[in-house]
């Protein structure tokens, strides 16, 4: 099935280091992206690919890949980091499927 | 500036329908893939569909909670992106952002409410 499972919540303190997961067996597969969703505001990418950057993202927004999970680590977490993180994957050619988001706390 | 600017978004009663809209400026409109993806109220990121460009066939897809229901459609002369929402249901409720297909420029959103 079609389905990539993240962590509900992670809380780390500013400064520390933040991972967050994203596990499915399309991501055996599939390349994976990183969304960033803060209060009223639509998502932003943060990574593709697994682990590319779009220019604009702090370079403390990395990611990986092993197997069938994805990690997004954020490096020195800051208090603006805090957020709504979702991961997304082209589940086949015709699909595309959301994990269903980790809140991110930073305090 | 590259930018796309959702419309059309409203109440409308369970079994309506209603038509929104995605403008796009500042990029090659024509060559795009683009996917709408939906939010529920306090839920998380949902795709709901895709459609190709002309030139890669201009074929659709979509999630299966909405096929049947749903029809994704472009205009290239008017560098707009539509979405076509018949047999609405209480659980289409949501805000409705349109976006490339590779998902790095989104719109604001709009949103739809289904309700009596």
């Amino acid at each position: 099935s079609y389905e990539l499972t993240q962590p509900s919540s992670v809380s780390v303190s500013p400064g520390q280091t933040a991972r967050i997961t994203c596990s499915g067996d399309v991501l055996a597969k599939k390349y994976a992206r990183w969304f960033q969703q803060k209060p009223g505001q639509a998502p932003v990418l943060v990574i593709y690919k697994d682990s590319e950057r779009p220019s604009g993202i702090p370079e403390r927004f990395s990611g990986s890949s092993s197997g069938t999970t994805v990690t997004l680590t954020i490096s020195g977490a800051q208090v603006e980091d805090e957020a709504d993180y979702y991961c997304y994957s082209a589940a086949d050619n015709s699909r595309g499927v959301f994990g269903g988001g980790t809140k991110l706390t930073v305090l | 500036e590259v930018q796309l600017v959702e419309s059309g978004g409203g109440l409308v009663k369970p079994g309506g329908s209603l038509r929104l809209s995605c403008a796009a400026s500042g990029f090659t409109f024509s060559n795009a893939w683009m996917s709408w993806v939906r939010q529920a109220p306090g839920k998380g990121l949902e795709w709901v569909g895709r459609i190709k460009s002309k030139t890669d066939g201009g074929t659709t897809d979509y999630a299966a909670p909405v096929k049947g229901r749903f029809t994704i459609s472009r205009d290239d002369s008017k560098n707009t992106l539509y979405l076509q929402m018949n047999s609405l249901k209480t659980e289409d409720t949501a805000v409705y952002y349109c976006t490339t297909a590779h998902m790095d420029v989104w719109g604001k959103g709009t949103t739809v409410t289904v309700s009596s």
